[in-house]
């Protein structure tokens, strides 16, 4: 089973600051990985697959990067919606599909 | 507008059974391989089901397997999750998703609202 790490578990930040997510996977991965974004109460929703294409919506300030074993989510300029929990996701190696435990953006 | 409605879930005694259904609307779910995922309160994300399209590829988390069941009905436009022999560790929110697939890369692109599962006596 594919191990996913995040960090940090927490990033405290103001709006219109640069915020940049770590996740790492436990063996190559190649550039099969996903992130999501939650907030309270809700589903989760897609922004980024195959490590950098943003899904349709989302806004360009969400770029994502990395392959192998080491991806960076970047939101160049937060915006006040933007404070959620955002978890990366691999699906080079499943059953079964793995998620990281999550990074709490919050101001 | 592609929906999921998830329904089944509640309060269930530990070692009972619940069948969640989830209801896509919007698109064609023959079309569509299909996920599990679920989330306790306050923690992170878990998939536990995928099936495919038509049904003939099947994957549960070691977790789950021998005791939940995932089927579908493409008729209907139902995905179904079966849960027996439920633990208090299952009390969870079910989320039921749809698989994405492009030149790009795979993903999540569309999950349900969830029905919670509570199991306690």
């Amino acid at each position: 089973e594919i191990v996913m790490t995040q960090s940090p578990a927490t990033l405290s930040v103001s709006p219109g600051e640069r915020a940049t997510l770590s996740c790492r996977a436990s063996q190559s991965i190649r550039n099969n990985l996903a992130w999501y974004q939650q907030k309270p109460g809700q589903a989760p929703r897609l922004l980024i697959y195959g490590a950098f294409t943003r899904a349709s919506g989302i806004p360009a300030r969400f770029s994502g990067s990395g392959s192998g074993t080491d991806f960076n989510l970047t939101i160049s300029s937060l915006q006040s919606e933007d404070f959620a929990v955002y978890y990366c996701q691999q699906y080079n190696t499943w059953p079964p599909i793995t998620f990281g435990p999550g990074t709490k953006v919050h101001i | 507008e592609v929906q999921l409605v998830e329904s089944g879930g509640g309060l269930v005694q530990p070692g009972g059974s619940l069948r969640l259904s989830c209801t896509a609307s919007g698109f064609t779910l023959s079309y569509y391989n299909m996920y599990w995922v679920r989330q306790v309160p306050g923690k992170g994300l878990e998939w536990i089901a995928y099936i495919s399209s038509s049904s003939t590829t099947i994957f549960h988390a070691d977790s789950v397997k021998g005791r939940f069941t995932v089927s579908r009905d493409n008729a209907k436009s139902s995905l179904y999750l079966q849960l027996n022999g439920l633990r208090a560790e299952d009390t969870a929110m079910y989320y039921c998703a749809r698989d994405y697939r492009s030149s790009s890369g795979r993903a999540i692109d569309y999950w349900g609202q969830g029905t919670l599962v509570t199991v306690s006596s």
